[in-house]
């Protein structure tokens, strides 16, 4: 069955970094996507962005524009979200998602909390 | 890019339907059939309900129905059940080749 398993908890000083990992099983890793979604505090669901899992390549949402960067590893199928610069804006649940390229999310990961605070 | 609108909020008793609307612009829902609704239950990760305006994975209940008319897609579900209490959220590819998701819906069965 597909699964995508999540990095744990996180807690962050604010203009530091976090990666988030999210390993995929039980399907083909190369023929989907990974999109990666958050959810303030209050707040709905957000798109950060997209990679493809064949050829690398990535899509940003213009809010995050140069302050994410998704990465996939073929070796352990996993896909991975960095974002840099921290601010209390971004403590969120981060999830990634399995997206066949056009924004259907099939398969979620379990969430992941961020608490950025000083 | 401004989120999707959705209602904040719609309420029904069991047995009843509902529809929530969920309104964008010609560069997104008007553009492409690439709409599709997520159910959200707080503390857990958002369930697929429905995916290209109109299909239904497997094992999502016939309840739920997708449709779109212009700028605007619509979910219904019927039948209402009090499991179906949750947030609900479409979203929508875009023209930039971006996806944008609708501000929410909290569903109260009464």
């Amino acid at each position: 069955q597909v699964q995508l398993v999540q990095s744990g908890v996180e807690v962050k000083k604010p203009g530091a970094s976090v990666q988030v990992s999210c390993k995929a099983s039980g399907y083909t890793f190369t023929s989907y996507g990974i999109s990666w979604v958050r959810q303030a505090p209050g707040q709905g669901l957000e798109w950060m962005g997209w990679i493809s899992a064949y050829n690398y390549k990535t899509n940003y949402a213009q809010n995050f524009q140069g302050r994410v960067t998704m990465t996939i590893d073929l070796s352990s199928n996993t896909g991975k979200m960095e974002l840099r610069s921290l601010t209390s804006d971004d403590t969120a649940v981060y999830y990634c998602a399995r997206d066949r390229w056009d924004g259907t999310f099939d398969y979620w990961g379990q969430g992941t909390l961020v608490t950025v605070s000083s | 890019q401004s989120a999707l609108s959705q209602p904040a909020s719609v309420s029904g008793s069991p047995g009843q339907s509902i529809t929530i609307s969920c309104t964008g612009t010609s560069s997104d829902v008007g553009a492409y059939d690439y709409v599709s609704w997520y159910q959200h239950h707080p503390g857990k990760a958002p369930k697929l309900m429905i995916y290209d305006v109109t299909d239904r994975p497997s094992g999502v209940s016939n309840r739920f129905s997708g449709s779109k008319s212009g700028n605007t897609a619509s979910l219904t579900i019927s039948g209402l059940q009090p499991e179906d209490e949750a947030d609900y959220y479409c979203n929508s590819y875009t023209s930039t080749s971006t996806v944008i998701f609708g501000g929410g819906t909290r569903l109260t069965v009464l």
